[in-house]
C-alpha cells in the first residue's frame, strides 16, 4: 500500500513569490494533517482536515497560508506571499477515522515532507 | 513554556550500551503519549505508544509518570541502526493534534 506522498520534495523560491505544496494521503484516510518544522525548532501542528472540512486550523501562522482539500482526497497548502521565516520542512500526515487500537489514537502516518527555502 | 521539553543531546552511545532519556510535558490534560523516531532528513515514524504501566517492545522500554509529567525511553544493547532522533509526542485530551518535543539525537558509535 502506498504511503503518504508529498510534492515537491524541495522548493526554493524568492521572498514575495507564491508556492503550493501538495499532499496525497493514504487511500481511505479521512484525516489529513499539516505540520511544519522550522530550523532549530520542534515540529508544529498547522491544521487538520476531516475529509474536505477544516476540523482545526489553530496552528496556521497567518493569512498568508491557505490550505484546501477539495473532494476530500489530496490537499494543497499555498503560501502567498512567502516570507523568509516560512522556510522549513512541511510535513503532511494522514490517519483513519474512528477509534484506534491504542486508547482511541489512530496512528498518523507522515509523508517525506517538502523542504521549502525562501531566499 | 513549551508543551513538550526535551534535551536534544546529542547522546553518543557505544554500541551495545544502554541509553535512557526523557521528556516533560506541561499540560496535565495530555491524554496520549508516544515516542516517534526520525532518521536524518526523513519523516517521523511511530516507534511506540507509552502507557502508565510501562511497556516494552524488544530492546525499547517506555515509561510514563503522570504525577511528574514526564515520559522516558530506554534503549538496551544499542545497535548502530538505532542512531536517529527520538521525538517525544503528546496528544491533549479532545483533539488529534500531535505536540512534539525537539527530539533527542542518539548517535551509536562502533
Amino acid at each position: 500500500e502506498a504511503g503518504v506522498t508529498q510534492f515537491p520534495s524541495h522548493s526554493v523560491i524568492e521572498k514575495g513569490q507564491t508556492v503550493t505544496l501538495r499532499c496525497d494521503p493514504i487511500s481511505g484516510h479521512d484525516n489529513l494533517y499539516w505540520y511544519r518544522r522550522v530550523m532549530g525548532k520542534e515540529i508544529k501542528f498547522l491544521l487538520h482536515f476531516v475529509k474536505e472540512s477544516k476540523q482545526d486550523e489553530s496552528g496556521m501562522p497567518n493569512n498568508r497560508f491557505l490550505a484546501e482539500r477539495t473532494g476530500g482526497t489530496y490537499s494543497t497548502l499555498k503560501v502567498q506571499p512567502a516570507e523568509l521565516e516560512d522556510s522549513g520542512v512541511y510535513f503532511c500526515a494522514s490517519s483513519q477515522d474512528g477509534a484506534g487500537m491504542t486508547g482511541g489514537y489512530n496512528e498518523q502516518f507522515f509523508g517525506p515532507g517538502t523542504r521549502l527555502t525562501v531566499l | 513554556r513549551k508543551e513538550v521539553e526535551q534535551d536534544p543531546g546529542p547522546f553518543n552511545v557505544p554500541e551495545g550500551a544502554t541509553v535512557a532519556f526523557n521528556c516533560t510535558y506541561s499540560n496535565s490534560a495530555s491524554q496520549s503519549f508516544f515516542w516517534y523516531r526520525q532518521d536524518c532528513r526523513k519523516e517521523p515514524k511511530l516507534l511506540m505508544s507509552v502507557y502508565s504501566s510501562g511497556n516494552e517492545d524488544g530492546r525499547f522500554t517506555a515509561q510514563l509518570n503522570r504525577a511528574s509529567q514526564y515520559i522516558s525511553l530506554l534503549i538496551r544493547d544499542s545497535k548502530l541502526s538505532d542512531s536517529a532522533t527520538y521525538l517525544c509526542v503528546v496528544i491533549r485530551n479532545g483533539n488529534n493534534r500531535l505536540a512534539f518535543g525537539k527530539g533527542n539525537q542518539v548517535v551509536v558509535i562502533p
